[in-house]
């Protein structure tokens, strides 16, 4: 089945700063990356996301690269504000099967 | 809609005993699945369901039974809970068709002493 590795854990911003976070997948069939976003004490909420025959993705001030040669993917949120602060999770569809597999998280914090 | 509700939002109980964890959705979803959320583990899955009738395991599906009689309900059961069990607990829905796009319920937080 599919490994999803998220780094880093913590990530600490000043406010107007660029954050990143980074995720790579094993299975070279996946075919869709999804990205959330969970804020405290509510559910993950899909933010982006990205398929396989796309190299880059933009909504606003969110972005998600991939590199399939690579296997990794990367979800960059520029201008960060304080509402940014939250827990993101990347996750991957392997080839041929329903189910996500998700990263441990990435805990953001922007700080004013 | 309500989305993807579940009930209860909290729940604590002792070694041993049992419980179901209510998750419901009025969104037509064929694909429903349970996480568990452990911290520094991120979201590991439990079961998961194709359509009515129809269910099948995840990552993590010691201790807990599922069904699926109705498009609309997919109900956790635990029958003899365990202190390893105590996590938050998130079901999910999408359609089959466009089954990438998952909505999560607002979760249920267990505490088994």
């Amino acid at each position: 089945g599919e490994n999803v590795e998220q780094h880093p854990s913590t990530l600490s911003v000043q406010e107007g700063d660029s954050a990143v976070i980074k995720c790579t997948y094993s299975d070279s069939a996946s075919n869709y990356f999804p990205w959330y976003k969970q804020e405290l004490g509510k559910g993950p909420q899909l933010i982006i996301d990205i398929r396989s025959n796309v190299g880059e993705k933009k909504d606003q001030r969110i972005a998600v690269t991939l590199n399939k040669t690579a296997k990794h993917f990367s979800l960059h949120i520029t201008e960060t504000q304080p509402e940014d602060s939250a827990v993101y999770f990347c996750a991957g569809r392997a080839g041929g099967e329903n189910k996500l597999t998700f990263g441990t998280g990435t805990q953001l914090k922007v700080e004013l | 809609n309500a989305g993807v509700t579940q009930t209860p939002k909290f729940q604590v109980l002792k070694t041993g005993q049992s419980m179901t964890l209510q998750c419901a959705q009025d969104m037509n979803h064929e694909y429903m699945s349970w996480y568990r959320q452990d911290p520094g583990m991120g979201l590991r899955l439990i079961h998961y369901s194709v359509g009515a009738g129809i269910t099948d395991q995840g990552e993590v599906p010691n201790g807990y039974n599922v069904s699926r009689s109705t498009t609309e309900d997919f109900p956790l059961r635990l029958l003899s809970a365990a202190p390893s069990q105590t996590s938050v607990y998130f079901c999910a829905s999408s359609y089959m068709s466009d089954q990438e796009t998952q909505y999560f319920g607002p979760g249920t937080r267990l505490l088994v002493l």
